[in-house]
């Protein structure tokens, strides 16, 4: 039973263009959202997050949106940079000290 | 900044064998968390402690046994290994429940 989906593996989007990651969520009992950012051979690191009472925030280039009656949220980053490739998790937070991760997806940022 | 470290980085053990993962914190954080990481499946929280002596199951716990000694440290074992253990393991820690984690860099362990 996947909570959290992040359901492209993979996106390609050229340098300066605008990256758009989605992820969609059946547990309707999150309270906080977070997305991390992992580079190949180190962990994960955060990146941002959003409350579930909120619909919007932002960090700089990048934007969490979520839409809660679609139980979807998606990190918006403006402009992409190459530095911005690495594997995205998207994690709900259900409170119990549990965060529910997604499987990422791996960005690429073309030059 | 030391964070979060892991030790080893590396592990090959066989069938069978046992072994300790060591994780340390230097900043202060009450709640500590071991995940494992498999292809396609993203991260899984196997146990994780909410203060010193205490530890608690996560998602996927068969197989491993954790302890919180001190505040600063907390072990995951795997007492017999098996090839399905084979996976890269992240160690965390953070202020709260659902404040941000600090993660380790992770441990490769490959179980032939």
């Amino acid at each position: 039973d996947q909570q959290v989906k992040q359901n492209s593996p993979s996106l390609s989007v050229q340098e300066g263009r605008i990256s758009i990651l989605n992820c969609d969520y059946t547990n309707s009992m999150f309270d906080y959202f977070l997305w991390y950012k992992k580079y190949p051979a180190e962990g994960p690191t955060f990146l941002i997050s959003i409350s579930s009472i909120k619909d919007k925030n932002e960090d700089g280039r990048f934007t969490v949106f979520l839409n809660k009656s679609a139980k979807h949220l998606s990190l918006h980053i403006v402009p992409s940079q190459p530095g911005d490739s690495a594997v995205y998790f998207c994690a709900g937070y259900t409170g119990g000290f549990k965060t529910i991760f997604g499987a990422g997806t791996r960005l690429f940022v073309k030059a | 900044n030391a964070g979060v470290t892991q030790t080893p980085k590396f592990r090959v053990l066989k069938t069978g064998q046992s072994m300790t993962l060591l994780c340390a914190q230097d900043m202060n954080h009450e709640y500590m968390y071991w995940y494992r990481q498999d292809p396609g499946m993203g991260l899984r929280l196997i146990h994780y402690s909410v203060g010193e002596g205490t530890t608690a199951k996560g998602e996927v716990p068969d197989g491993y046994n954790v302890s919180r000694l001190k505040k600063q440290n907390f072990l995951l074992g795997l007492e017999s290994a098996a090839p399905s253990q084979t996976s890269v393991y992240f160690c965390a820690s953070s202020s709260g429940g659902g404040t941000e984690a600090f993660f380790g860099q992770g441990t490769r362990l490959t179980v032939v």
